[in-house]
């Protein structure tokens, strides 16, 4: 089955400053990999998806991430963090085994400081 | 356009009690299912349904019934709830179960037991 590791569950940034959330992918086939965002008392909304047709995947909001097959990385950055940036982030994965059910990383809090 | 409608949007329940979770969607979606949000977990799936009269367990079934008699609703039973039940809960639809299919979330229903 395939997961996704989210390291650090917590980032503060300045705002201006880049941002850099991390997720590794553990799969043994093409992985089909999305970020999610989650705004306070909020459900999740999409940020991005990766579907193996481009490498560098831009979404809402000036969020990108890039897929890196040799580090089993799919970093989400972002040039410089705004205060409406402070919300909480999920990496997911395609899982193939059985329904193609998402599965979602711990998710990490990102807080923007002036 | 509403998508995916839960309510209710807060409950509190006392141990042993039983309810059920709404969920809806208006856009014709064959894939449904139930997540539980908790603190430093991410998000896990419960049940899934891949089209009316479909249903499997995720990850985490214990404790939680579902049906799926139209292709719009995927309504949640808590059987008798439990302290350990209480999460936070949401309801996705995807289009398909295309491996790069988005999920879309409902706003989430905050559940106490006492």
């Amino acid at each position: 089955a395939q997961s996704v590791t989210q390291l650090g569950s917590h980032v503060s940034v300045s705002e201006g400053a880049l941002v850099l959330l991390r997720c590794n992918y553990s799969s043994s086939v093409p992985p089909y990999l999305f970020w999610y965002v989650q705004y306070p008392n909020q459900g999740l909304q999409l940020l991005l998806k990766y579907t193996s047709a481009a490498t560098l995947v831009k979404g809402i909001n000036g969020f990108e991430a890039e897929f890196k097959k040799s580090e089993t990385s799919f970093h989400l950055t972002k040039p410089s963090a705004h205060m409406s940036d402070a919300a909480e982030y999920f990496c997911a994965v395609s899982d193939t085994g059985g329904g193609n059910k998402l599965t979602f990383g711990t998710g990490t809090q990102l807080k923007v400081e002036l | 356009n509403a998508g995916v409608t839960q309510t209710p949007k807060f409950q509190v329940l006392k141990t042993g009690q039983s309810m059920t979770l709404q969920c809806a969607q208006d856009m014709n979606h064959e894939y449904m299912s139930w997540y539980r949000q908790d603190p430093g977990m991410g998000l896990r799936l419960i049940h899934y349904s891949v089209g009316a009269g479909i249903t499997d367990q995720g990850e985490v079934p214990n404790g939680y019934n579902v049906s799926r008699s139209t292709t719009e609703d995927f309504p949640l039973r808590l059987l008798s709830a439990a302290p350990s039940q209480t999460s936070v809960y949401f309801c996705a639809s995807r289009r398909d179960m295309g491996m790069n299919t988005e999920a879309f979330f409902g706003q989430g229903t905050r559940l106490t037991v006492v």
